[in-house]
This record gives structure tokens, C-alpha cells and sequence, in this order.
């Protein structure tokens, strides 16, 4: 059974640093994984998708990256802004044929002006 | 990216009547689309998995006759919550995917559903 994790559950930095936020999953037979972000109250907003033969994406200030046969993805965030305030969820879409996406916690980040 | 939109936003209602939330596809057809509950501070927890002009897989633990989904067109979808009780209140989020099974997942704005 798949199972995604996230480290840290919670972060808090000064606006202005880069930060990871780091996602796992224990099986590495996955069709993609995706980012999103939720702020509080809202439903999430997909931030990147990286299909299984990609390994990385980027989108502004974020880049993602997917190590498949170590069960690993990072959401790097540069020069973070106050605005980046929200829970990020990681979630991967197993192979075989699920439909289902399995999400990890999600991690809660704080940027402090 | 694409748009989810999922409407109402918020809604409170009594104890014993029914309520519905629609979730609709705007700019791509959704072949699937996915009911989910949200507890305060938790991750989301799928309710079913619904496929346009089929019904609804629900997950183990759900209970098909409280909670209708509805796929009648490749752009909506509706949950309805039948003979609400409080403990009905939560947010409940619904997402969208298009024809390939591995594309990306949308997702709406989410419903507050508060049973009073």
C-alpha cells in the first residue's frame, strides 16, 4: 500500500529564504506526483506535476524535483515571500491502474515579513 | 491550469434537510471526478470516485445513501447529503481529471457545510 509522507509537518522561516520541503512515498511504481497548495478554508491549487520519466519542473520561483527509485520528491521555494503562507501537499498517483491520488500531511509553512 | 468550479462556497443548513454541491468542470471534460472531506487541521480523506454516466465507488466507510453523487455530464458532478446531522459538518472538496488517468487533478474552491 502506498504511503506519502512529508517532512517537515510544520516551517517557519523569514521572507526572503530559499527553503525545501521534502515529500516521500514507499512505492516507486507511481504514474506522477504532484504539488498543490491550500490556504486556510480553500481547496488546493495545483502547483506542479511531474510525470514518473520527468525529474524535475519548475514554475517561477518553484521547482520541483522527483528521485522515483529512492521514493523522493522535493518542493524547493526561492526567496519566499509572505505571501507563500499555506499548507503544501504533496500526492502521488500509483501505478497499476489507481485512479486515486494518495496524499501525504501536508506541510505548513509561515513566512515572516 | 485548469478551473474547478465548485459552488456553494459555504452553506448552512438544519438538521434533517438535504443539501447539494455542484462541482463543474469549465474549461476541460472530466471523466472523473473525485469527492473529498476535509477535518479541521487533517489531510483529505476520498469519499468516491465518480465516472460520468456511471455510479459512484464509493469508500469503505462511506454511506451511498447519505451522500448522492450524481456524474451526469463529462463537466458536473454533484454530492448531496441527504437528512444532514451535525456531525455532517465539514468541508468537502471535489477534483476533477480529464481523459488520460495520469493527467493532472484539479481541484474546486471547496464547500463549508455547517449543520445546525
Amino acid at each position: 500500500k502506498q504511503e506519502v509522507t512529508q517532512i517537515p509537518a510544520a516551517l517557519s522561516v523569514p521572507e526572503g529564504e530559499n527553503l525545501v520541503l521534502n515529500c516521500s512515498f514507499t512505492d516507486s511504481a507511481i504514474y506522477n506526483l504532484q504539488w498543490f497548495r491550500q490556504d486556510p478554508g480553500k481547496g488546493l491549487t495545483s502547483l506542479l506535476l511531474i510525470q514518473s520519466s520527468q525529474r524535475e519542473q519548475t514554475s517561477g520561483r518553484l521547482n520541483a524535483s522527483l528521485d522515483k527509485s529512492s521514493g523522493r520528491s522535493t518542493l524547493y521555494i526561492a526567496a519566499s515571500q509572505p505571501g507563500d503562507s499555506a499548507t503544501y501537499l504533496c500526492a502521488v498517483l500509483p501505478g497499476g491502474g489507481s485512479e486515486k491520488l494518495v496524499f501525504g500531511k501536508g506541510t505548513k509553512l509561515t513566512v515572516n515579513p | 491550469g485548469a478551473v474547478v468550479s465548485q459552488h456553494p462556497s459555504r452553506v448552512i443548513c438544519k438538521s434533517g434537510t438535504s443539501v447539494k454541491i455542484e462541482c463543474r468542470s469549465l474549461d476541460f471534460q472530466a471523466t472523473t471526478m473525485f469527492w473529498y472531506r476535509q477535518f479541521p487541521k487533517q489531510s483529505l480523506m476520498l469519499m468516491a470516485t465518480s465516472n460520468e454516466g456511471s455510479k459512484a465507488t464509493y469508500e469503505q466507510g462511506v454511506e451511498k445513501d447519505k451522500f448522492l453523487i450524481n456524474h451526469a455530464s463529462l463537466t458536473l458532478s454533484t454530492l448531496t447529503v441527504t437528512s444532514a446531522h451535525p456531525e455532517d459538518s465539514s468541508f468537502y472538496i471535489c477534483s476533477a481529471r480529464g481523459v488520460s488517468a495520469n493527467t493532472e487533478a484539479f481541484f474546486g474552491q471547496g464547500t463549508r457545510l455547517t449543520v445546525v
